[in-house]
């Protein structure tokens, strides 16, 4: 099984400010048959389930607001928030769909300093 | 607008069984290939299986530790999926999720897919 190895478990980031979280897996997740990144990003707020943000590594989800972003190489991806608002605060999930099982990073909180 | 709705949780004892079902709406359920992913109380997300749609073969994969115990099922009729759980363990207890799978196959390779949108979830308790 392909590992996800999300850093850091929790941030405070202040309003307005960058939060950057980091996702590695255990082997690339980059397939040769279609040069894509097979890695999502999910925002889980508490008592909700989770919501995906972004597919293919960097590819934004309608409604999605554009200070998210996604970047990444074969085995470590950033998930950016670009100036972080009061409604961002939750738990954000990595997730390969490279090969099966799909795994998940463990999650990363992210709080208002 | 697509919806998926969870039932069927609830307190078991170790050992005995449940049926959990989700309910689609919203979208051509017998095209999705349809994945329950799991969290347990305060923890993260843990993929349980998936059942791709029946013209990819109508199969299903399991994760390892629910492999031989669960089984997902579908009715494209009723725009139903199911997943049957026996021989539980204190360890299932979880929060149980339906989504929507986008996985694909394509050159005879099926590949597995991101999950959108998620269901509410329901609660399955394993206690004595």
């Amino acid at each position: 099984d392909i590992v996800m190895t999300q850093s850091p478990d929790s941030l405070a980031v202040s309003l307005g400010e960058r939060a950057t979280i980091n996702c590695k897996s255990s082997q690339s997740v980059l397939s040769s048959s279609n040069s894509k990144k097979h890695l999502a990003w999910y925002q889980q707020k508490p008592g909700q389930p989770p919501k995906l943000l972004i597919h293919w590594a960097s590819t934004r989800e309608s409604g999605v607001p554009d200070r998210f972003s996604g970047s990444g190489s074969g085995t470590d991806f950033t998930l950016t928030i670009s100036s972080l608002q009061a409604e961002d605060v939750a738990v954000y999930f990595c997730q390969q769909y490279y090969s099966t099982p799909p795994t998940f990073g463990g999650g990363t909180k992210v709080e208002i300093k | 607008e697509v919806q998926l709705v969870e039932s069927g949780g609830g307190l078991v004892k170790p050992g005995g069984s449940l049926r959990l079902s989700c309910a689609a709406s919203g979208f051509t359920f017998s095209s999705a290939w349809m994945s329950w992913v799991r969290q347990a109380p305060g923890k993260g997300l843990e993929w349980v299986g998936r059942i791709k749609r029946n013209t990819d073969g109508g199969t299903a994969d399991y994760a390892a530790p629910v492999k031989g115990r669960f089984t997902i099922s579908r009715d494209d009729s009723k725009s139903m999926l199911y997943l049957h759980m026996n021989s539980l363990k204190a360890e299932d207890t979880a929060v149980y999720y339906c989504t929507t799978d986008y996985g694909y196959c394509t050159d005879g390779i099926c590949w597995g897919g991101f999950f959108d949108p998620w269901g509410q979830g329901t609660l399955v308790t394993v206690s004595s």
